[in-house]
């Protein structure tokens, strides 16, 4: 079993729709809780980061920890199809130095 | 400031052929990492450095080694490359942190195929 399970996808949505990605996690020692994004060709970049359990909200963006049910989700409102792109979530026990990755999930946003 | 830069950006081996893979960073960070990607696998961690002149191994370090003779570059090498190490190299870079999270800046990654 991975310890990071994430679908893959691909995920397809009308623009402007409300978009879900989740990431399951084995480890209950994690403590942060990244999502990073991914345009096709090139290197990652980090989105959002939480600590712990709970919300984390930054402009269409939307960031969720639920540690009880080793869950994490990133919620994209008003989706635009500039928002496609591959998104990874990626987990640390420490200090954000060495990251456990999920295999990402493509998502498609069509005009 | 060009950030994480990698070198090369594509290159194709053949089985047994042995290459180079350059990192530099210009943002003064301590940690670097080298990770590769493979489709339905997402981003495994090959080998880290937390400074200059040390190295340590991530998930997949077998058929890999890595120097960090300098802050700010960080090499990647395959000694006798195999066809399962086909794959894009990313190198990424990162401050030290006591508490928290530091972003990891990424390069654009290397595509390698080893025939």
């Amino acid at each position: 079993q991975k310890e990071v399970e994430q679908d893959p996808g691909p995920l397809s949505v009308p623009e402007g729709a409300i978009v879900s990605l989740n990431c399951t996690y084995s480890n209950s020692a994690f403590q942060y809780f990244m999502w990073y994004r991914q345009y096709s060709r090139k290197g990652p970049e980090l989105l959002m980061y939480t600590y712990s359990s709970g919300n984390k909200e930054d402009g269409r963006f939307t960031a969720q920890v639920d540690k009880s049910s080793k869950y994490i989700s990133l919620f994209i409102r008003d989706s635009q199809p500039s928002d496609s792109a591959t998104y990874l979530c990626a987990l640390d026990l420490e200090y954000g130095n060495k990251l456990v990755f999920g295999a990402g999930t493509i998502l498609r946003v069509k005009s | 400031n060009a950030g994480v830069t990698q070198t090369p950006k594509f290159r194709v081996l053949k089985t047994g052929q042995s290459m180079t893979l350059l990192c530099a960073q210009d943002m003064n960070h301590e940690y670097m990492y080298w990770y590769r990607q493979d489709p339905g696998m997402g981003l495994r961690l090959i080998h880290y450095s937390v400074g200059e002149g040390t190295t340590a191994k991530g998930e997949v370090p077998d058929g890999y080694n890595v120097s960090r003779l300098k802050k700010q570059n960080f090499l990647l090498g395959l000694e006798s490359a195999a066809p399962s190490q086909t794959s894009v190299y990313f190198c990424a870079s990162s401050y030290r942190v006591l508490a928290g999270v530091e972003t990891q800046y990424f390069g654009p990654g290397t595509r390698l195929l080893v025939l």
